[in-house]
Formats: structure tokens, C-alpha cells, sequence
């Protein structure tokens, strides 16, 4: 059975810390793999990785995939409280997205 | 571009009503999605479209859940009868589907709670 796993399921830290968000995936026909970030309402897309070792930057949140260990990470370095949320990773095998149940991440000043 | 588009937005209803969530996908996407969200299980992918057509629909918890998408901007999911256990939040979410994968766009969702 296809499933992604995100660790850890939370997170609480201080303003200006740097942050690592973990995704390990067992899925076949991979061929993708996303992050979102969720506040209060609908997902918004952040990455789309599909080669391993190529780092996505975007700011101050940054990604990588490793196709060869089945994982990615997500970091966020100086973090601010605007950065709290549920970070969502998924893995897209041919026809749908297979989501992990999230990270949630709590930034406090 | 409005993004996709939910109504309700909230629906509060009793036990064994029936429960119509509406969504309009971004014009010109050809993928649409149907999710399900509680605090106990996550995102749950319900049923999806590829050109209006129904995919997969394994997702479906059980004959009380229909879904269906008449034309490429409009979708419904229908709960009949309604049941407590199917309170969540749902999101509609469409995509242009590519090879290497689709950036779904998801709608602000329909908070259901059946009483």
C-alpha cells in the first residue's frame, strides 16, 4: 500500500530558528513529490521536486529530494510566526496525490 | 482567475438529511479532485475526475457518498443520508494534468458538521 509518512507530527519553536521537516514516502510509479503549507483554510502549493540532490528555494523555505533514500525535507530558516501551519507533503504516483498527515509547525515571538 | 470555487461554505444539517457540496474548477483545468479532511485521519482523497470522467473512486467511504462532474466546470458530492461520523471539512481541488505530476489548486473548502 502507498503511503507517506511526515515526521515530526509537531513542532513548536522560536522566532528565528531554523526548522527541518521530514517526508519519507513508499509509493510505486513515483513520479513527483509536493509541499503545502495549510493555515486556516485550503493548501497552498509551496515545491515540486521530481530530481533527487536539486535543491527548490523560495525565500526563506528551501527543499530537497533524495528518489534513492524515499525522502525529502523541507527547511525554513529564520522562522517568523507567519510561518505557522500544517505543512502538508505529497507524493504523485501517475494520477493522484498521496498525502502525508502533516507537520504542524507553531512559531512563537 | 477566481481559483476553484466552493459553496456552502458551511453546512450544518441533522442526521439522515441529504448534504449537496458544490465546486467549480479553474477554467481550463481538466483534472478535478474531491477530498476530505478531520483532525483523525488527514487529507483523504475521496473520487477524482480526468475530463469530466470519474477515475478512481476507491477513496469513497460507502454508498452513502456519490460524486459527479456533468460538465468541465461543475462538480457536486452528494451525502445521502447524512451521518455525524461525515462531519469534516471538504475541499475540491483541479489541476492540469501533466506527466510529472499536477499542482492541484485547492477551493477554501466546505465546513460540514451533521448533528
Amino acid at each position: 500500500e502507498d503511503k507517506v509518512v511526515q515526521s515530526p507530527l509537531s513542532l513548536v519553536v522560536h522566532e528565528g530558528d531554523t526548522v527541518t521537516l521530514n517526508c519519507s514516502y513508499e509509493v510505486t510509479n513515483f513520479r513527483s513529490l509536493l509541499w503545502y503549507k495549510q493555515e486556516k483554510k485550503a493548501p497552498t502549493f509551496l515545491f515540486m521536486l521530481t530530481s533527487s540532490g536539486i535543491e527548490k528555494k523560495s525565500g526563506r523555505l528551501s527543499s530537497i529530494l533524495d528518489k534513492k533514500e524515499l525522502f525529502s525535507i523541507l527547511n525554513i530558516t529564520a522562522t517568523q510566526t507567519g510561518d505557522s501551519a500544517v505543512y502538508l507533503c505529497a507524493v504523485y504516483n501517475t494520477d493522484k496525490l498521496i498525502f502525508g498527515t502533516g507537520t504542524r509547525l507553531q512559531v512563537f515571538p | 482567475d477566481a481559483g476553484v470555487i466552493q459553496s456552502p461554505r458551511h453546512e450544518v444539517t441533522e442526521m439522515g438529511q441529504e448534504v449537496t457540496l458544490r465546486c467549480k474548477p479553474i477554467s481550463g483545468h481538466n483534472s478535478l479532485f474531491w477530498y476530505r479532511q478531520t483532525m483523525m485521519r488527514g487529507l483523504e482523497l475521496l473520487i477524482y475526475f480526468n475530463n469530466n470522467v470519474p477515475i478512481d473512486d476507491s477513496g469513497m467511504p460507502e454508498d452513502r457518498f456519490s460524486a459527479k462532474m456533468p460538465n468541465a466546470s461543475f462538480s457536486t458530492l452528494k451525502i445521502q443520508p447524512s451521518e455525524p461520523r461525515d462531519s469534516a471539512v471538504y475541499f475540491c481541488a483541479s489541476s492540469l494534468r501533466t506527466n510529472r505530476g499536477p499542482e492541484q489548486y485547492f477551493g477554501p473548502g466546505t465546513r460540514l458538521t451533521v448533528t
